[in-house]
């Protein structure tokens, strides 16, 4: 069972908006600004797309953007394109020994 | 060009040892915080140890004793002894460079895939 807690999978039509919640704790999500979030394409690297809460990376589209409220943070991914499909995933820092925890996981499919 | 190139991955048996390797370049490693990220075939992904540009190293509770995360400074390359393999370290192991304090992962390896199977 992951730290975070993500909805298996979220699906949209082309064009459309959609959302990816990431569930926490006081200890990780809901007592630091750390939550990254980062994109998957089958047998490839992640690749991060959101950093700090809401922050993009030089080169991501703004069409990613990212927010936070009490424990849980959130992905919207706005005007979808077929390149999106993707599994999408959500980390924060935890004042646990872990350290760092993920969610598990969100695949995105583009209908 | 910045990129990460992890080599050493492929099959053991439970109980083997394993090092793997990762050689940074367009930067230098000594200077970053680094990471190794792992997932299961079909999971999630799983932050497996840490070793901070001052050179402390962290574990997450599932390696701890059997992982060693190091460095070599002058061939600007992290490593991963794994010792103690389990069927459940079978996975693809990624190297990572952390931004430090903040914890976000921002440049990674394609990874390599370690499986431990008799």
């Amino acid at each position: 069972q992951s730290a975070l807690t993500q909805p298996a999978s979220v699906s949209g039509s082309p064009g459309q908006s959609i959302t990816i919640s990431c569930t926490g704790i006081s200890s990780d999500v809901g007592g630091y600004n750390y939550v990254s979030w980062y994109q998957q394409h089958p047998g490839k690297a992640p690749k991060l797309m959101i950093y700090d809460v809401s922050n993009r990376p030089s080169g991501v589209s703004n069409r990613f953007s990212g927010s936070k409220s009490g424990n849980t943070a959130s992905l919207t991914i706005s005007g979808l394109q077929a390149e999106d499909e993707a599994d999408y995933y959500c980390s924060s820092y935890t004042s646990s020994s872990t350290l760092v925890v993920f969610g598990g996981g969100t695949k995105l499919s583009v209908l | 060009e910045v990129q990460l190139v992890e080599t050493g991955g492929g099959l053991i048996q439970p109980g083997g040892s394993l090092r793997l390797s990762c050689a940074a370049s367009g930067f230098t490693v000594s200077s970053n915080y680094m990471s190794w990220v792992r997932q299961a075939p079909g999971k999630g992904l799983e932050w497996v140890s840490v070793i901070y540009s001052g050179g402390s190293t962290y574990y997450a509770d599932s390696v701890k004793g059997r992982f060693t995360i190091s460095r070599d400074n002058s061939k600007n390359t992290l490593y991963l002894q794994m010792n103690s393999l389990r069927a459940e370290d079978t996975a693809v192991y990624y190297c990572a460079r952390v931004a430090p304090l903040y914890w976000y992962f921002d440049l990674w390896g394609r990874g390599t895939l370690v499986t431990v199977s008799s």
